[in-house]
């Protein structure tokens, strides 16, 4: 299984902060990969795709970049709604797998 | 709008089979080409994709899980369901249903989950 890794777990910021999630992957994984966006009692939604594709209706202040093994999430000015905890997940090969996760709070 | 649902009990004892179904409004399960999905969120924890099923019935699992689970489609009702059994206290988490887009392994469309609690 390809394994990935996210960091920081948690990351405590202010609203209009700029703010970068990492994630890293066991192995290459060219461009196959997603981040998703969870809140507390939702299912996940999908930001962004193929490391740096965003999905119709996600604000510009998102985005992503990275290939192979090393890939980020970035948010350029934060809002309210963006605390939440963010997932990537490779889809190169099966089984997909998910990060453990980045938690966002307000600080 | 594609929408899904999950049902199914909410307490499962130990040693026993955990079943859930999920519900698609919005389209039709058998066309389109889309691949059905269960995906579990362990309490606090990240997440885990079980396995998934096409719209032809192909199924394919997790190594993880593939002794255990099976997945299966019931196109006249437009639902897909989960059985995994043998549950433990480790099979305690939300299980979300979620659309696998046709073309790459993103989940575009996810249920809202539902929580399933292995206990005796």
């Amino acid at each position: 299984d390809i394994q990935m890794t996210q960091s920081p777990s948690t990351l405590s910021a202010s609203v209009g902060d700029r703010v970068t999630i990492t994630c890293r992957a066991s192995q290459s994984i060219s461009s196959w990969l997603a981040w998703y966006q969870q809140k507390p009692g939702k299912p996940p939604k999908l930001l962004i795709s193929k490391a740096s594709s965003l999905q119709s209706g996600v604000p510009s202040r998102f985005s992503g970049s990275g290939s192979g093994t090393e890939f980020t999430l970035a948010i350029s000015s934060l809002q309210p709604d963006d605390f939440a905890t963010y997932y990537c997940q490779q889809y190169k090969s099966y089984p997909y797998t998910f990060g453990q996760g980045t938690k966002l709070e307000i600080k | 709008q594609v929408q899904l649902q999950e049902s199914g009990p909410g307490l499962v004892k130990p040693s026993q089979t955990l079943s859930l179904t999920c519900t698609v409004s919005g389209g039709s399960i058998s066309s389109g080409g889309y691949y059905w999905s269960w995906i579990r969120q362990h309490p606090g924890k990240g997440l885990e994709w079980m396995g998934y099923i096409y719209y032809s019935g192909t199924t394919y699992y997790n190594p993880s899980l593939t002794s255990r689970l099976a997945i299966s489609l019931d196109t006249s009702k437009n639902q897909f369901s989960l059985n995994l059994n043998s549950v433990t206290a480790a099979d305690t988490a939300v299980y979300y249903c979620a659309r696998r887009g046709a073309v790459a392994g993103l989940f575009e469309y996810w249920g809202q989950g539902k929580m399933v609690t292995v206990s005796s």
